[in-house]
């Protein structure tokens, strides 16, 4: 199986900031990697797929990058509404892995 | 509006069986692979289980693969999930996601995602 890991596992920030969230694959996954978003009694939200495509709606301070095994997430001038649980997420087989989750808070 | 429903949750005793539902509308749910996920606190998001479209490929979590069953009925728009021999460690938030894809390679290369996500049902395994 894949292993994905993200880091920070948390972090704070103020409103305004720029905050950068890393996953790494332990394989190559080319840029099969999405990233959701998920907030207290919301359903999970899809951000990116295929490592760097924004889904339609998502806000485009949200970006992420990266192929091979390291991938970024980044929320340019963070939001109270960002306020949330931030996944990686393979596609590259199966079982399809998550990373643990990051929580993103404010300061 | 596109949108998945999820239904079934409850609590059970350690070693009973639930069965989830997911009620799709919006959208020609025969056309899409459908998944399983679920959040614990403890562990975050778990990819459960996957169907295709047909019903003809399926996949399941080394973790749930034996007690769990996976299945959909395209004419009622509906996924299903029976659960068996349940523990404390399947207490969770279990959301039903449809998967979708997109090709920007030749030959074709498909990168799979999971775009639409019900607001999930709770289940909670304890004496």
């Amino acid at each position: 199986d894949i292993q994905m890991t993200q880091s920070p596992s948390s972090l704070s920030a103020f409103v305004g900031d720029r905050v950068t969230i890393t996953c790494r694959a332990s394989q190559s996954i080319n840029s099969y990697l999405n990233w959701y978003q998920v907030q207290p009694g919301k359903a999970p939200k899809l951000l990116v797929y295929g490592a760097s495509n924004l889904q339609s709606g998502v806000p485009s301070r949200f970006s992420g990058r990266g192929s091979g095994t390291d991938f970024t997430l980044t929320i340019n001038s963070l939001q109270p509404e960002d306020l949330a649980i931030y996944y990686c997420q393979q596609s590259h087989s199966v079982p399809r892995t998550f990373g643990q989750g990051t929580k993103v808070e404010m300061k | 509006e596109v949108q998945l429903v999820e239904s079934g949750g409850g609590l059970v005793k350690p070693g009973g069986s639930l069965r989830l539902s997911c009620a799709a509308s919006g959208f020609t749910f025969g056309s899409f692979t459908m998944n399983w996920v679920r959040q614990t606190p403890g562990k975050g998001l778990e990819w459960v289980s996957s169907i295709s479209r047909s019903g003809s490929s399926i996949h399941y979590a080394d973790s749930v693969k034996g007690r769990f069953t996976v299945s959909r009925d395209n004419g009622k728009n509906s996924l299903y999930l029976q659960m068996n021999s349940l523990s404390g460690e399947d207490t969770a938030i279990y959301y039903c996601a449809r998967e979708d894809y997109f090709s920007n390679c030749l030959p074709p290369c498909y990168h799979y995602y999971m775009d639409v996500w019900g607001k999930g049902t709770t289940v909670t395994v304890s004496s």
